[in-house]
């Protein structure tokens, strides 16, 4: 079946500009995760969605920083006025259910940002 | 103190060697346990949970030693296709936060 998917794969944005990274989780899986991941580094905690609830953002490095999943289906991440520092992979990972146990997080591919 | 700490590595290893990696993490409050495979300029997959008794997958064990708050994965008879980084990850009791740690990256050579 489907897996993750994530849109786009590669963004070049100027220092400044506004993007938009979108995520398809797995059909019906309940969870969604945001992360950063630096190179050389592992993934990072942005934030998590049980549907559409945004139950935690302790991750979201600064208010340019901006999740949703409306719908408990798909979700975006809004990165406001760009920096270089936010050049890194970004992952969405879903699971099917949320705090349960010992549930598997199925990863998307990752954007891949760099901020020029 | 990072939540989750990793030997970096690399660990250069022959094929058919058995290598052991480690894993601490800070919280006593975390609840699951998990390794991660991470192949270059790829997304995470899910090696194995880890659970309390320990486990085997295969050529894969993992150990969990919670009075230590450590973590291990043991490899053996590796093979080529093992190369990659393994990431330890854990998550608290309740949350659904998972951290990560920074990898270990293997290279099994011919």
């Amino acid at each position: 079946g489907a897996g993750v998917s994530q849109s786009p794969r590669y963004k070049v944005a100027k220092r400044g500009q506004d993007v938009a990274l979108r995520c398809d989780p797995i059909s019906g899986h309940v969870s969604l995760f945001w992360y950063q991941q630096a190179l050389g580094q592992g993934p990072e905690f942005l934030t998590y969605f049980q549907n559409e609830a945004q139950l935690d953002k302790s991750g979201l490095p600064s208010d340019r920083f901006f999740a949703e999943r409306p719908e408990g289906s798909v979700s975006t991440l809004k990165i406001q006025r760009t920096q270089q520092e936010d050049s890194a992979v970004y992952l969405c990972a879903s699971s099917t259910e949320g705090g349960k146990g010992q549930e598997t997080q199925y990863f998307g591919p990752g954007t891949r940002l760099l901020v020029l | 103190r990072k939540e989750v700490e990793q030997d970096p590595g690399p660990f250069n290893v022959p094929e058919g060697a058995t290598v052991a990696f480690n894993c601490t993490y800070s919280n006593s409050a975390s609840q699951s346990f998990f390794w991660y495979r991470q192949d270059c300029r790829k997304e995470p997959k899910l090696l194995m949970s880890v659970y309390s008794s320990g486990n085997e997958d295969g050529r894969f064990t993992a150990q969990l030693n919670r009075a230590s708050q450590y973590i291990s994965l043991l490899i053996r008879d590796s093979k080529l296709s093992d190369s990659a980084t393994y990431l330890c990850v854990v998550r608290r009791y309740n949350f659904n936060k998972f951290y990560f740690g920074s990898g270990t990256k293997l290279n099994v050579k011919p």
